[in-house]
């Protein structure tokens, strides 16, 4: 079974141009997230799908990060422009809720560097 | 009150060895508790999880301790084996379903 999917795995950009990410999640998973890991530290959510509908966008800088999910498989994280702040390893995962409990498989990520 | 704070930042064991990793949390809404695994250049991967009807769930050699009361859970790995060499992170989902908070990571390094 195909893992989680991202890419590029490695993107150098200068300040203040776009950047954009894409991920494929497992087939059949629903649920799709954006996290952001910034160096040692844990991964925090930028936001959550349920099929096409983001659900939570709540720790989404909306003044400059967008994303989409169009006929909720594939998605797409998008900055425009990047800021320096913005340097960290950006992880797609895919879940499917199951008795309770929830497994999520993440994708290797893209490490972006803003210079 | 979202917060999940992990210790040690950093822990070196021998092989053989039963490395502990400590986490605490505030938010009493938290109904469930997983500890992901990270190898360099790869994205988090689930190891064990915990709900917290229960004190303490064993997976081959990883085991959950959690203490309900005191708001704490700790992982153990037993005859630590270089290949566990990774960062642990723990986690809490509160009401909303993966939106986990997770901790500060601790790196472990398991020598031959």
């Amino acid at each position: 079974e195909a893992g989680v999917v991202q890419s590029p795995r490695y993107k150098i950009i200068e300040k203040k141009q776009p950047v954009a990410f894409w991920c494929n999640p497992i087939s059949g998973h629903n649920t799709l997230y954006w996290y952001r890991q910034n160096l040692g530290q844990g991964p925090e959510l930028l936001i959550r799908y349920e099929n096409e509908e983001a659900v939570d966008d709540s720790q989404l800088p909306k003044d400059r990060f967008s994303a989409e999910r169009l006929k909720g498989v594939d998605s797409t994280l998008k900055i425009q422009p990047a800021e320096l702040g913005d340097s960290a390893v950006y992880l797609c995962a895919s879940s499917q809720p199951y008795r309770g409990h929830e497994k999520l498989f993440f994708g290797s990520g893209t490490q972006l560097s803003v210079l | 009150q979202q917060q999940v704070k992990q210790s040690p930042q950093s822990l070196i064991v021998q092989k053989g060895g039963i490395p502990i990793i400590n986490c605490a949390y505030e938010n009493t809404a938290f109904d469930y508790f997983p500890w992901y695994q990270q190898f360099p250049g790869k994205g988090p991967a689930l190891l064990i999880a915990i709900r917290p009807d229960v004190s303490e769930k064993k997976e081959g050699r990883f085991t959950i301790s959690f203490n309900k009361s005191a708001k704490q859970f700790s992982l153990h790995i037993m005859d630590s084996q270089p290949g566990d060499s990774a960062t642990y992170f723990c986690a809490a989902r509160g009401t909303s379903y993966g939106k986990l908070t997770f901790g500060q990571g601790t790196i472990l390094t398991v020598h031959p």
